[in-house]
């Protein structure tokens, strides 16, 4: 069974300062891989999904994540943040053989202190 | 907003006590899966309904049972309700047909078990 770990539960930051989101996956098959955000008060929306191709992929609010493969990670970045950042993060992982479940980290507690 | 809505937004209950949860799916999406968020944590498979059958389920006893219904929309049954089922349950839908589609999350039912 996959699993999928964020390294950090909360970060604090001031805006204009760049965001990098760990995340790890163990699952030896073949992933669809996404990012994840939930506002405060509102559901959770897509950030950006990576199925194939160039392993660095571009996603909504200037947000880009980089698929590194052989070290099973995904993680999220952001060059400059704003106060409209705050929320919560959440990477997940679609392993091909599942169908369209999906496997949630645990989440990253964003912080952006205006 | 997705166009996938749940009802009710809220529920209190008790141990012991079973719960009927409801979403609607998008509109053209024929799939739709169940996740159990509970607090601080990301959220968890429970199980997915395709062509009104469950295809798929996560690690979560017999007493959570669904249902689809022909127009797409589900149901989520929780019997003898425990405190640890105090969570934000969340509805997701898509469209199967082949390759892995994006799935659209409704706002949830934030379930309170006393």
């Amino acid at each position: 069974a996959q699993s999928v770990s964020q390294h950090n539960h909360h970060v604090i930051l001031s805006e204009a300062a760049s965001l990098e989101l760990g995340c790890n996956y163990s699952y030896g098959g073949t992933v669809n891989l996404f990012w994840y955000v939930q506002y405060p008060g509102q559901h959770l929306q897509l950030l950006l999904k990576y199925f194939s191709g160039d392993p660095l992929v571009k996603g909504i609010k200037g947000f880009e994540a980089e698929f590194i493969k052989s070290k099973f990670s995904f993680n999220l970045r952001k060059p400059s943040v704003q106060w409209s950042d705050t929320a919560e993060y959440f990477c997940a992982v679609n392993a091909r053989a599942a169908g369209n479940k999906l496997t949630f980290g645990g989440g990253t507690r964003v912080l952006v202190k205006p | 907003e997705t166009g996938v809505t749940q009802s009710p937004t809220h529920l209190i209950k008790t141990r012991g006590q079973q719960v009927t949860l409801r979403c609607s799916s998008q509109s053209g999406h024929n799939t739709v899966s169940w996740y159990q968020q509970a607090l601080g944590q990301g959220p968890q498979f429970i199980f997915q309904y395709y062509r009104e059958e469950e295809n798929g389920r996560g690690n979560f006893p017999p007493r959570f049972s669904g249902l689809q219904f022909p127009n797409y929309s589900s149901e989520l049954n929780v019997n003898a309700l425990e405190l640890d089922d105090s969570a934000l349950y969340l509805c997701a839908s898509t469209f199967s047909g082949g390759e892995y589609n994006e799935q659209f999350f409704g706002p949830g039912t934030r379930l309170t078990v006393l």
